[in-house]
């Protein structure tokens, strides 16, 4: 079946260094891929996306890059701050499906 | 302007009660979700419904019960609650079925089972 598999956490960085969160996926076809990120306390919150081979998503310095060869959706930023502690979640979805397929979820933690 | 409302955030309650949780979105999609988070993040769906159909039931307890009495509400009834429902229930709504389409959240409500 589909599913998504993310590096296990938690990720701990100081504050202003480079961040990589892995994510690979098994689909049967050709999925959407999306991360999305959980602030304490709350919901969840689509971070970017990627809906074909070789496509970067980017939102507030964080990059994926969707990569069919690898199947691949690492999660990358350059520099990151405190206020990007949270859980991330990488997720797919197949054509003229209704379900998000949700990956386990990296806590990552900024110490200033 | 909350695009995704649950309520309650927060239920506590005993083992063998009966309760239900509401969602609301005022974004105008189609398509509405349950998912289950467990206390280790995990977050798996639990039921979908398009424009008041229900499309996806995930294995789900028949203790659960979904119901839609329009597109822009979907609420979750839980019958003779177990321990192992403790969790945080997530709402949320999509435009289409289409995959491209970003899923949107609601705040969770963190059920707690004495």
């Amino acid at each position: 079946g589909n599913s998504v598999t993310q590096m296990e956490g938690p990720v701990t960085l100081s504050e202003e260094a480079f961040l990589t969160i892995n994510c690979t996926y098994t689909a049967t076809g050709y999925p959407s891929l999306f991360w999305y990120v959980q602030y304490p306390g709350e919901g969840l919150q689509l971070l970017l996306k990627a809906t074909k081979a070789d496509d970067k998503g980017s939102n507030k310095g964080f990059e994926a890059t969707y990569r069919k060869e690898t199947t691949s959706f690492h999660l990358e930023k350059g520099s990151v701050q405190v206020s990007d502690s949270a859980v991330y979640f990488c997720a797919l979805r197949m054509d003229s499906s209704y379900k998000l397929i949700f990956g386990s979820g990296t806590r990552l933690l900024v110490r200033p | 302007d909350t695009a995704v409302s649950q309520t309650p955030k927060y239920l506590v309650t005993q083992m063998g009660n009966d309760k239900s949780i509401k969602c609301e979105q005022n974004l105008g999609h189609d398509t509405m979700y349950w998912y289950k988070q467990d206390s280790k993040k995990f977050l798996k769906i639990m039921f979908s419904y398009n424009n008041k159909e229900l499309i996806i039931n995930e294995t789900v307890p028949n203790r659960f019960s979904p119901k839609s009495p329009d597109k822009a509400h979907l609420n979750l009834h839980i019958n003779s609650l177990e321990l192992g429902d403790s969790a945080v229930y997530f709402c949320a709504s999509s435009p289409t079925s289409y995959s491209n389409q970003p899923q949107h959240f609601g705040d969770g409500t963190r059920l707690s089972i004495l």
